[in-house]
């Protein structure tokens, strides 16, 4: 059994501002996870995943997620925000390859 | 490589009509889903398939039904429906040769039953 918890639906930063969007994950198997981003009236598309090779892993435009086991946490942060930062973030876990189990979303407003 | 595709875009339907959601992908991926997104719910797993002619049920698959005769297509019928199917629905596919694999998205297509 695997479950995501995401912890805030909204989350609003000034641009420039350090960005942190928080997933706990649950996992009866070694877990692999990624974030995902959606823009408006779009598709998911990845933002990064952990693959176990290294705890923190780096992803696109900035972003990146560090696991921690003790926690079962897989945090996205972002140093420094900005407009195009704007979309809804998504944690997902999965425990191989057949199903993927997503959280429920954290929504990005960046102020100016 | 157009990735996956889905049609239509949008559609509004009346209660009680049919229509079959059409996803193709031209990666040659084995596995392909169909999720829901309703607002503040995430997605959620409708029906998977990992190859052609093998499908299996996720999370809310009443209502719904898929087949899989080729690798590249993965159509969703919505039979008699109702406006609990009024959402956002998302295919997507991922490889299953290696992992982790990270599934890929098309674009939705937004359906309304009135």
């Amino acid at each position: 059994a695997q479950s995501v918890t995401q912890l805030g639906s909204h989350v609003s930063v000034s641009e420039g501002a350090l960005v942190l969007l928080r997933c706990n994950y649950s996992s009866s198997v070694p877990p692999y996870l990624f974030w995902y981003v959606q823009y408006p009236n779009q598709g998911l598309q990845l933002l990064l995943k952990y693959t176990s090779a290294a705890t923190l892993v780096k992803g696109i435009n900035g972003f990146e997620a560090e696991f921690k086991k003790s926690e079962t946490s897989f945090h996205l942060t972002k140093p420094s925000a900005h407009m195009s930062d704007a979309a809804e973030y998504f944690c997902a876990v999965t425990g191989g390859y057949q199903k993927v189990t997503f959280g429920t979303g954290t929504k990005l407003q960046v102020i100016p | 490589n157009a990735g996956v595709t889905q049609t239509p875009k949008f559609r509004i339907l009346k209660i009680g009509q049919s229509m079959t959601l059409q996803c193709a992908q031209d990666m040659n991926h084995n596995y392909m889903y169909w999720y829901r997104q309703d607002p503040g719910m995430g997605l959620k797993l409708i029906y998977y398939s990992v190859g052609a002619g093998i499908t299996d049920k996720g999370e809310v698959p009443n209502g719904y039904n898929v087949s899989r005769s080729t690798t590249e297509d993965f159509p969703l019928r919505l039979e008699l429906a109702a406006p609990s199917q009024t959402s956002v629905y998302f295919c997507a596919s991922t490889s299953g040769t290696s992992g982790p694999y990270e599934q890929y998205f098309g674009p939705g297509t937004r359906l309304t039953v009135t």
